[in-house]
């Protein structure tokens, strides 16, 4: 099925560790998004590429870093991760900044625990 | 800096009701705006973007309005079915990258048998 595939779903980690949230897209979108959803809370948004090669920060980038080497994949990566991260995460794609015809599309999320 | 209050926060409905929900945001330079349905522990599944440009968006039983002006949009469900518990979230755009979408809290929905 076409859409925003996210692994893994759930995680664990300990305090210091380090990991990679991987996001993928089938829809040759153009614009990618990082978000975290903690309880009770909007969404925010941590990262977004506007194509390959282009990233640019959100409203809460700090402790994260992505990469955009190809259209399809925007990986997360936390390197030292702090209980502050818990939290979900969800990935979002849209062909354009301003969604367009068809908006922006979400991925199922990885619900990420730091302890 | 785009800000969504939606209302209420919390419904609890026999089923069968006609349902309003109600989100506001302060900037109204908007592109368009996106409701998402959240179930428990999943993703946002989109239900209806509606353009800057059109007053009102339908899909099945539901129908989105907007008035961009007075920085609102209704969310209307008509003959509500416990398969419609859920979080409802609106998003207007204000742009793409950093300004793209922002989010309320939603409105957490329960429809009762």
């Amino acid at each position: 099925n076409a859409g925003v595939t996210q692994t893994p779903k759930f995680r664990i980690l300990k305090i210091g560790q380090s990991m990679t949230l991987q996001c993928a897209q089938d829809m040759n979108h153009n614009y990618m998004y990082w978000y975290r959803q903690d309880p009770g809370m909007g969404l925010k948004l941590i990262y977004y590429s506007v194509g390959a090669g282009i990233t640019d920060k959100g409203e809460v980038p700090n402790g994260y870093n992505v990469s955009r080497s190809t259209t399809e994949d925007f990986p997360l990566r936390l390197e030292l991760a702090a209980p502050s991260q818990t939290s979900v995460y969800f990935c979002a794609s849209s062909l354009l900044g301003t969604g367009g015809n068809y908006g922006y599309t979400f991925g199922s999320g990885t619900r990420l625990t730091v302890v | 800096k785009q800000e969504v209050t939606q209302i209420p926060a919390a419904l609890s409905v026999p089923e069968g009701e006609n349902l309003v929900l109600n989100c506001s945001f302060t900037d109204s330079a908007i592109y368009n705006l996106q409701w998402f349905r959240q179930d428990p522990g999943k993703g946002l599944t989109s239900l209806l973007l509606i353009q800057s440009s059109q007053r009102e968006q339908t899909s099945g039983r539901l129908n989105a309005s907007l008035d961009k002006s007075s920085g609102r949009s209704t969310l209307y469900i008509a003959a509500s079915q416990p398969g419609d518990s859920a979080t409802y979230l609106c998003a207007p755009n204000s742009g793409g990258g950093a300004d793209g979408l922002t989010f309320g809290k939603g409105t957490h929905l329960i429809i009762q048998p």
